[in-house]
């Protein structure tokens, strides 16, 4: 059974470019979280998808933006790149909206922004 | 920024040794979490936390729920060169708010 995967591993972009990463969830769930870990940090929730809708967002710009598609799977958009967007985005699925306590984690896509 | 304050922010101990390290929050929380991360991986639930004053063990790992639902601590018992790794607090509340982390480095 396949834990939760993303894609690309690794990924270097330029001030202003716009990057899509992916997400594929853990068999069986339905409910897909981003979640942005700058160096040293601790993860901070970004927004949650949940039947095909954003259902909540934490405190980043419009510049972030998702999508969740019909077999659960879910990108992550980043328009207009700043350098302070470098960090490792983390993708955490679980099963039905109220059990993100028991959420597991990808191993995250680690973008860095020059 | 964090919400959670978490400590402390890093640890060196001797194999063997327990370690302690807590997290406290402006903010009441239903459930806290406790997270361990290693390098290039996500992180991995360690212990849920569901009611204020609870207990909860999972082999040589303890975690307590705060009477105020506004801290929690987890310890480590007889600590392993495999405990090595940064490890998270977590409240859920509306969302879900981390820690800083706790970098524990276990000396063989």
């Amino acid at each position: 059974d396949a834990g939760v995967t993303q894609s690309p591993t690794h990924l270097i972009k330029t001030r202003g470019q716009q990057v899509t990463l992916r997400c594929s969830p853990k068999s069986g769930h339905d409910t897909v979280s981003w979640y942005q870990q700058a160096l040293g940090q601790g993860p901070q929730f970004i927004f949650q998808y949940y039947e095909e809708e954003e259902r909540q967002r934490g405190n980043f710009p419009d510049r972030f933006s998702g999508h969740q598609f019909p077999n659960y799977s879910s990108e992550l958009n980043v328009n207009a790149l700043l350098l302070g967007d470098s960090a490792l985005y983390l993708c955490a699925s679980s099963y039905e909206l109220v059990r993100t306590d028991t959420q597991y984690f990808g191993p995250g896509t680690r973008l860095t922004v020059l | 920024g964090q919400q959670l304050n978490q400590s402390p922010q890093s640890m060196f101990i001797q194999e063997g040794e327990d370690v302690s390290m807590n997290c406290t929050s402006s903010s009441i929380f239903n459930t806290w979490l406790w997270y361990k991360q290693e390098p290039g991986e996500g992180p991995v639930l360690l212990i849920a936390l569901y009611k204020a004053g609870e207990l909860t063990s999972n082999g040589r790992l303890t975690a307590q729920f705060g009477i105020t639902r506004k801290d929690s601590f987890l310890n480590i018992s007889a600590s392993i060169p495999s405990d090595v790794g940064i490890y998270f607090c977590a409240g859920q509340g509306n969302d879900m708010r981390f820690g800083a982390g706790t970098r524990l480095t276990v000396k063989p």
